[in-house]
């Protein structure tokens, strides 16, 4: 596609249930790397892929949180078990493999446990 | 200490000024920079990267990288009201991990 894209733009959720995330990044881009923003703040690292190997999952916050990209295209990033702290805009971003970490981001996923 | 720290500002400037971020980093391996623009409910989106000592001129917009004093900034000439927002430092560590530690931002307001 023209640009990264995420699904849904917006989710609404009950506190328990388990949510997921879909990313679709640029065409072509190897790499893919899964952020959470709050407000007023930068993005905060979660993980990320090249191809479909998690090369780097330090960043998730604990066993609830997990992420794949079974093909090395699309990523699903899955909450099981949501908690309101979960409330969040997750960012999606892809890059090149040419050695430049340039990342483009997809518009988010804004996320709200109740 | 966090790993990329950056001023929250506001930073106000009047238009037709010079806007000058600044971001300090820890990692002294540090290979990569890079420089983010995002406007409030938008995603962040690259201004511009700088990977060696000196400057890195595009446009109204310079990149200025110290490695020795673990120093990046970005000089934006002539501002203008649409260049108010928020700007993202971004580090890439040493080696192969492709994963940029991020700053939280400095928000800019160019007065008209």
């Amino acid at each position: 596609g023209a640009g990264v894209s995420q699904s849904p733009r917006y989710k609404v959720t009950k506190r328990g249930q388990d949510v997921a995330l879909r990313c679709d990044p640029i065409s072509g881009h190897v790499s893919l790397y899964w952020y959470r923003q709050a407000l007023g703040q930068g993005p905060e690292f979660l993980t990320y892929f090249n191809y479909e190997a998690q090369q780097d999952k330090s960043g998730l916050p604990n066993d609830r949180f997990s992420a794949e990209r079974p093909e090395g295209s699309i990523s699903t990033l899955t909450i099981q078990r949501t908690e309101q702290r979960d409330s969040a805009m997750y960012r999606c971003a892809s890059s090149e493999t040419s050695g430049r970490e340039t990342q483009y981001f997809g518009p988010g996923t804004r996320l709200l446990v109740l | 200490q966090k790993e990329v720290e950056q001023n929250s500002g506001p930073l106000s400037v009047p238009e037709g000024a010079i806007a000058s971020l600044n971001c300090t980093y820890s990692d002294r391996g540090s290979q990569s920079f890079f420089w983010y623009r995002q406007y409030s409910g938008k995603s962040p989106e690259l201004i511009m990267f700088i990977y060696s000592n000196g400057d890195k001129e595009d446009g109204r917009f310079t990149a200025q990288l110290n490695k020795a004093s673990q120093y990046v900034s970005l000089l934006i000439r002539d501002s203008q009201p649409s260049d108010s927002a928020t700007y993202l430092c971004a580090v890439k560590g040493a080696g192969n991990n492709r994963k940029l530690i991020w700053g939280l931002g400095t928000s800019l307001a160019v007065n008209p």
